[in-house]
């Protein structure tokens, strides 16, 4: 089975906090992902993956920053929490470029105050 | 750019009654259909796809869904729910092999199952 974790299951910062978020997969995949998700929002994509040291931006990348040192590792890095970055973090992998499926983490509950 | 929209962000129904929930999506080339399932304090778990072939998709704990090209939809249906189907499901949506890797999602839709 397929296991992506999550460093924190809750997190909470202050205002301003450089904030590290991590995720670790296990099972040699080619492209990471970095999701949030809100109440009546769905998930939103932030910043993927598709190769080490590669990123690309997602649908909402503002205030957000990534790093793939490792094929197995992706961080998600918040420069300066803000109150409105208060949210679900997602964190999901896939085995390649033509696999579709995603594979999710547990999630991050991040409250910034 | 694609998109996609769940009509119902909560559905109540009661145990071993039949339920749809609807997705509708946008896009103006040929996608790639998901289905994701996330039980409380859970990430997601992919409950089926629709990536080519026949239209009826077959998925875990008893669910299908049907891909319609004409209507841009892939509704999710179940002929009798359980209390355990009791989570949120997201309806998702690909841009081919051509497009970008990343899944386009819907808002959810609460699915409540009551005895």
């Amino acid at each position: 089975d397929v296991k992506v974790t999550q460093s924190s299951r809750y997190l909470v910062k202050r205002t301003g906090e450089k904030v590290f978020l991590e995720c670790v997969q296990d099972m040699d995949h080619e492209n990471m992902f970095w999701y949030r998700q809100d109440p009546g929002l769905g998930l939103r994509l932030i910043y993927f993956s598709y190769d080490v040291k590669m990123k690309e931006k997602g649908d909402i990348p503002e205030g957000y920053s990534v790093s793939r040192e490792k094929k197995e590792r992706f961080s998600l890095i918040l420069e300066s929490a803000s109150t409105n970055q208060t949210s679900m973090y997602l964190c999901a992998s896939s085995l390649s470029t033509r696999s579709y499926e995603q594979y999710f983490g547990p999630g991050t509950r991040l409250t910034v105050t | 750019a694609q998109s996609v929209t769940q009509l119902d962000s909560q559905v109540p129904v009661f145990e071993e009654a039949p339920v749809e929930l609807r997705c509708n999506y946008s896009s103006s080339v040929s996608v790639y259909l998901f289905w994701y399932v996330q039980y409380p304090n859970q990430g997601l778990q992919l409950l089926l796809k629709y990536l080519s072939g026949s239209t009826l998709v077959k998925g875990i704990n008893g669910f299908e869904a049907e891909f319609n090209k004409s209507q841009t939809s892939f509704h999710l249906r179940k002929p009798s729910v359980h209390i355990s189907d009791t989570a949120e499901y997201f309806c998702a949506v690909s841009e081919g092999f051509t497009g970008r890797r990343a899944l386009t999602f819907g808002s959810g839709t609460r699915l409540q199952v009551q005895p």
